[in-house]
């Protein structure tokens, strides 16, 4: 079955560690995305990469780094220039094209303490 | 900016009745808009999509559109207690860029 595959389902860190998230899609999309959600609240946009190589910084990218090296991964690494890392992280794909919905995957919650 | 509001709730209805959710924007120039669905503790699953003006139906669900207000809504008829969650508007901008609200969270009631 097609779908996304984040990894792992939690994480606990040590502050100042940098930590890096997983997510992997059988879906042949081109585009993928990360957002945070904290308790409460919506979705927002960390990065996105419409194609291999190639990544654009969403609202709250500071202290975060991703890398889209195979279209199938798109990384996402909390380093410890992040505050507030403590969040529930969602990777999700899509189509390109305006119009396109997003598919998520099951998430990642990363407490640091 | 690209803003996408939406009241945070809870919103309270009866098992049977309409519940009605709403969300506006604040980019003209969006083309694209979708309605998602977010159990607690899970990840968001779509549940519609609207890209022009008017009602899109599908089963309980109807979505609506009026990009002149710059206002989209989700009705859900006939509301069902695994109906509570929390939604969420998104609207999709150029590029692939797509934001979210901050999602209404619904509970029926039996």
């Amino acid at each position: 079955d097609g779908g996304i595959t984040q990894s792992p389902k939690y994480l606990f860190r040590k502050e100042g560690q940098n930590v890096t998230l997983s997510c992997e899609q059988n879906l042949n999309h081109d585009a993928m995305y990360w957002y945070r959600q904290d308790p409460g609240q919506g979705l927002r946009l960390i990065y996105y990469s419409q194609i291999v190589n190639d990544f654009q910084k969403g609202d709250i990218a500071e202290g975060y780094s991703v890398s889209r090296e195979k279209k199938e991964s798109f990384p996402l690494t909390v380093t410890s220039a992040q505050k507030n890392p403590t969040a529930f992280y969602l990777c999700a794909s899509s189509k390109t094209g305006v119009g396109s919905p997003l598919h998520f995957g099951n998430g990642t919650r990363l407490t640091v303490t | 900016q690209k803003e996408v509001e939406q009241n945070s709730g809870p919103l309270s209805v009866p098992e049977g009745a309409i519940a009605s959710l709403n969300c506006t924007y604040s980019d003209r120039v969006s083309q694209s808009f979708f309605w998602y669905r977010q159990y607690s503790g899970k990840s968001p699953e779509l549940i519609m999509s609207i890209y022009s003006n008017g009602d899109k139906e599908d089963g309980r669900f109807t979505a609506q559109l009026n990009k002149a207000s710059q206002y989209v809504s989700l009705l859900i008829r006939d509301s069902q207690p695994s109906d509570s969650a929390t939604y969420l508007c998104a609207v999709a901008y150029n590029n692939n860029d797509m934001r979210f609200g901050a999602g209404t969270r619904l509970t029926v009631k039996p």
